[in-house]
């Protein structure tokens, strides 16, 4: 069974803060790894989609960098905001014909004005 | 671009009765539908894949005649749970995927709650 695990699962930190989480996955038959960001009542919007070892992306303050030898993601936000409260997600795609997802169970962060 | 509705947002039905959830892809053709359930502090779990005009495709341990899929359009997939258990009560979530493999644009989700 594919497991995909992300920690912190939650995260209190002050306008401000820099901070970062992880999402670890399996190291073999690698494809994709997407990071969502899930605020309350909303849809699940896509961050990032990152395909190569040693991939860096960002996005205005958040950035996320990739290792799939060793199966980690790293999820980056500089001076958080407290628009940035969110739950953050991760999956892992393995290259499959229908491109299924397996998703880690997330990390909310909560960042206090 | 990339929109995807879900409809209703919550509903409560009673045991034995049988609820359906759309969604729709709003401003493109989705070739590829993915219906999620998640329970309280768990991960999205993957219940079944559809394209459009064939059967479904579903996990193991999902009952298909229970949770019926069906992706008539480009643009909508509906999930019927049948004759509904208050076990059955969770949040399901769908996705679209359009030509590019491994972009999923997601919907708001359902609370389903079953009394």
């Amino acid at each position: 069974i594919l497991n995909v695990e992300q920690s912190p699962q939650s995260l209190h930190v002050q306008e401000g803060d820099s901070t970062n989480f992880t999402c670890s996955f399996p190291s073999s038959n690698f494809y994709a790894l997407h990071w969502y960001r899930w605020e309350t009542a909303k849809s699940p919007e896509a961050l990032f989609v990152m395909t190569l070892n040693g991939d860096e992306k960002k996005k205005g303050r958040i950035s996320a960098t990739l290792n799939t030898k060793e199966g980690y993601s790293y999820l980056y936000i500089k001076g958080s905001q407290p628009e940035d409260s969110a739950t953050y997600l991760c999956a892992f795609g393995d290259g499959g014909s229908q491109g299924n997802l397996i998703f880690g169970k997330g990390t909310k962060l909560s960042v206090k004005p | 671009g990339a929109v995807v509705s879900q409809h209703p947002s919550w509903v409560i039905c009673k045991s034995g009765t049988s609820v359906k959830i759309e969604c729709r892809s709003l401003d493109f053709q989705a070739t590829t539908m993915f219906w999620y359930r998640q329970f309280p502090k768990q991960s999205l779990m993957l219940m079944a894949t559809s394209n459009e005009g064939s059967k479904a495709t579903y996990e193991q341990g999902v009952e298909k005649d229970k949770f019926l899929i069906n992706h008539a359009s480009l643009t909508l997939s509906t999930l019927t749970v049948t004759s509904a258990h208050p076990e059955d009560s969770s949040f399901y979530i769908c996705s679209a995927r359009t030509g590019h493999r491994y972009e999923q644009y997601f919907g708001p989700g359902t609370r389903l709650t079953v009394t």
